[in-house]
């Protein structure tokens, strides 16, 4: 159960796009559409923020949008806020029905 | 609206034992599975376990397999994360979330934090 590679920080300027990616293998990430992402703020609770590769659930800007290729996903957020600064995980289900999670991707709006 | 209360964190030494809970309202409990996640200080979130809506089925992270064990009182809405060998690499801030039936965790608590030191 090795975690999902996810770069350690990404940043970019308020307005621009950036893109997140989390790489796992055909174990996981490549093996169903069951990936999700979640933003992380220190000392809150985690928020759902896609599901199934592409979803967004209710409430959640269509700022954020996921996709993925092979054994990569990736979220990208555009349009830039400063509240957007946070730390982004991505997790994935298994074929050996456990979950695993990206070491975690930090944020900043510069 | 769904809320998760996690509670049973503390110090514990190593070797020791330790049960958390997880109380869940706003909802109909017994229909959902529910997971416990865990995030070590300074470090990324790490899924533990996840089981089932109906209790059946039980899936563990390699780290705890043998060690910890996930069950739930759907009488008492809460799912419970039974600790026991506890190793001070165990000290992490735990949190229970919902299994959201879309291969998601769609609610999560505040988490519990729980220390293994002599």
């Amino acid at each position: 159960q090795s975690a999902l590679t996810q770069p350690a920080s990404v940043s970019g300027s308020p307005g621009q796009s950036i893109t997140i990616s989390c790489t796992g293998t055909s174990s996981d990430v490549g093996a169903y559409n069951h990936v999700s992402w979640y933003q992380h703020y220190p000392g809150k609770a985690p928020k759902l923020m896609i599901f199934e590769v592409t979803n967004r659930p209710s409430g959640v800007p269509d700022r954020f949008s996921g996709s993925k290729s092979g054994n990569t996903a990736s979220l990208t957020i555009s349009g830039l806020r400063a509240e957007d600064e946070a730390a982004y995980y991505c997790t994935s289900y298994t074929t050996s029905g456990t979950w695993v999670f990206g070491g975690g991707a930090m944020l900043t709006v510069l | 609206q769904v809320q998760l209360v996690e509670s049973g964190g503390g110090v514990v030494q190593p070797g020791r034992s330790l049960r958390l809970s997880c109380a869940a309202s706003g909802y109909t409990f017994s229909t959902y599975g529910m997971h416990w996640v865990r995030q070590p200080p300074g470090k990324g979130l790490e899924w533990v376990a996840l089981i089932s809506d109906d209790g059946r089925k039980k899936y563990y992270a390699d780290s705890v397999r043998g060690r910890f064990t996930i069950s739930r009182d759907d009488s008492k809405n809460t799912v419970y994360l039974q600790m026991n060998s506890l190793r001070p690499e165990d000290r992490a801030v735990y949190y229970c979330a919902r299994d959201s039936r879309k291969w998601a965790l769609d609610y999560w608590g505040q988490g519990t934090l729980v220390t293994v030191s002599s």
